[in-house]
């Protein structure tokens, strides 16, 4: 079993719905939260941060994570068809290091 | 634009062979991390350093070793070469490497091994 779980998807909506996006995970180290968004052919960046449980919004894009439950997840308002990439959760555990470990990305297509 | 910059974009090799992927951070970062993407194993740390020195490293293979240099460019090189081994090599960049930063990535490097 990998450590962070995350649906492949493809997942497809209409211009306007609301997205939900989701990662579960075993390690309970895990102390750093984070979305990235990567288009087709190009690198990973950066859309949400987070730390510890709690929510944090930043325009159209919610995200939650649920320690207790070992959950995260990133919610997208309104969604775009500029919107449609692979979102990847990542996570760390807050030590020296700053190692990352990916969810497998689920694809999101947003049709007009 | 991440401000990372990573060469070569494409490169084909044989199995067997030995190829070098170069790496520049983002101006004043000082830690670099490199990552693989393949289709069945997703997006996977390699190795981090720091400042020059090792870090802290991940599932990376023997065949593969990485080096920063004085510079802060590092290079990752990867040699008996493998079908398996064609993938997205990515590297990423933070101001000093602790917990908390955010990573950014460059536009990767995409191998394919013939």
């Amino acid at each position: 079993q990998k450590e962070v779980e995350q649906d492949p998807g493809p997942l497809s909506v209409p211009e306007g719905a609301i997205v939900s996006l989701n990662c579960t995970y075993s390690n309970s180290a895990f102390q750093y939260f984070m979305w990235y968004r990567q288009y087709s052919r190009k690198g990973p960046e950066l859309l949400m941060y987070t730390y510890s449980s709690g929510n944090k919004e930043d325009g159209r894009f919610t995200a939650q994570v649920d320690k207790s439950s070992k959950y995260i997840s990133l919610f997208i308002r309104d969604s775009q068809p500029s919107d449609s990439a692979t979102y990847l959760c990542a996570m760390s555990g807050g030590g020296l290091d700053n190692m990352l470990t990916f969810g497998g990305g689920t694809r999101l297509m947003v049709k007009p | 634009d991440s401000g990372v910059t990573q060469t070569p974009k494409h490169l084909i090799t044989a199995t067997g062979q030995r190829v070098t992927l170069r790496c520049s951070p983002r101006s004043g970062d000082l830690s670099v991390y490199w990552y693989q993407q393949s289709l069945d194993q997703g997006l996977q740390f390699l190795i981090q350093y720091y400042n020059g020195e090792e870090r802290a490293k991940g599932n990376i293979l023997e065949r593969f070793s990485a080096q920063q240099f004085p510079d802060l460019h590092s290079e990752l090189n990867l040699s008996s070469l493998e079908l398996g081994d064609s993938a997205l090599y990515f590297c990423a960049s933070s101001p000093s490497g602790g917990a908390a930063e955010t990573q950014y990535f460059g536009p990767g490097t995409r191998l394919l091994v013939l």
